[in-house]
């Protein structure tokens, strides 16, 4: 599992509140990034790192913040959740021969 | 940008039979090829991967064949077992540098006992 962790594994919000996923990786990864996947959508980009406080966007980064202020942590934020951030969240690391490894997902609801 | 197109989206197999995904690439640049293999309810992991160097892979029942002059690439699964049932997704990059594949938008894979 490249010892990839995220917390929380679920969470229901409001609509309009902010909400801030962790994923949390001990192997010392360069990259990490962070995808939603929704049905027939398949792993949408939001943001990525390649390095400490070195951040960019992705395909469907509106709505969504990213830090890095460690090595291990990337940090997710919605600014103000909406309805159409229901998703289940994947965040993931770059292993040393360009392959991504997966954290186990974040299931998130915005009612 | 990349894009990657996958088909079809849903395949259904019996047991024993083999399983074809086929997946087609726009950026001629891209040189790296992996799939994925996604259970229910579970993270998706590595199950194979490709170099543009190289025209065929294997790995016990699962290859994959890539063709760079038609941009295209598929995962080939022989002798299909139920625990085979899954979603699979393909994906290609650029290798080094900022390691940002573009995903297909994955297929899900139903093998029948």
């Amino acid at each position: 599992d490249a010892g990839i962790t995220q917390s929380p594994r679920h969470k229901v919000t409001e609509t309009g509140t902010p909400v801030t996923l962790r994923c949390h990786q001990t192997e010392n990864h360069r990259y990490m990034y962070w995808y939603r996947q929704d049905p027939g959508h398949g792993l949408r980009l939001i943001h990525y790192s390649y390095g400490v406080k070195d951040t960019d966007k992705g395909e469907v980064s509106d709505g969504y913040s990213v830090s890095r202020s460690k090595t291990e942590d990337f940090l997710l934020t919605l600014e103000s959740a909406t309805s159409s951030q229901t998703s289940v969240y994947f965040c993931a690391v770059g292993g040393a021969g360009d392959e991504q490894y997966f954290g186990p997902g974040t299931r998130l609801t915005v009612t | 940008g990349e894009n990657v197109e996958q088909h079809p989206s849903t395949l259904s197999v019996q047991e024993g039979d083999s399983a074809v995904i086929k997946c087609t690439y726009s950026d001629s640049a891209s040189n790296y090829f992996p799939w994925y293999k996604q259970e229910l309810g579970k993270r998706p992991q590595l199950i194979i991967d490709i170099r543009s160097n190289v025209g065929e892979k294997k790995d016990q029942r699962i290859a994959v064949t890539l063709n760079k002059t038609a941009k295209h690439f598929s995962l080939h699964i022989t002798e299909t077992q139920p625990e085979d049932s899954a979603v699979y997704f393909c994906a290609a990059s650029l290798s080094g540098g900022s390691y940002i594949p573009t995903f297909g938008r994955g297929t899900s894979l139903i093998v029948h006992p």
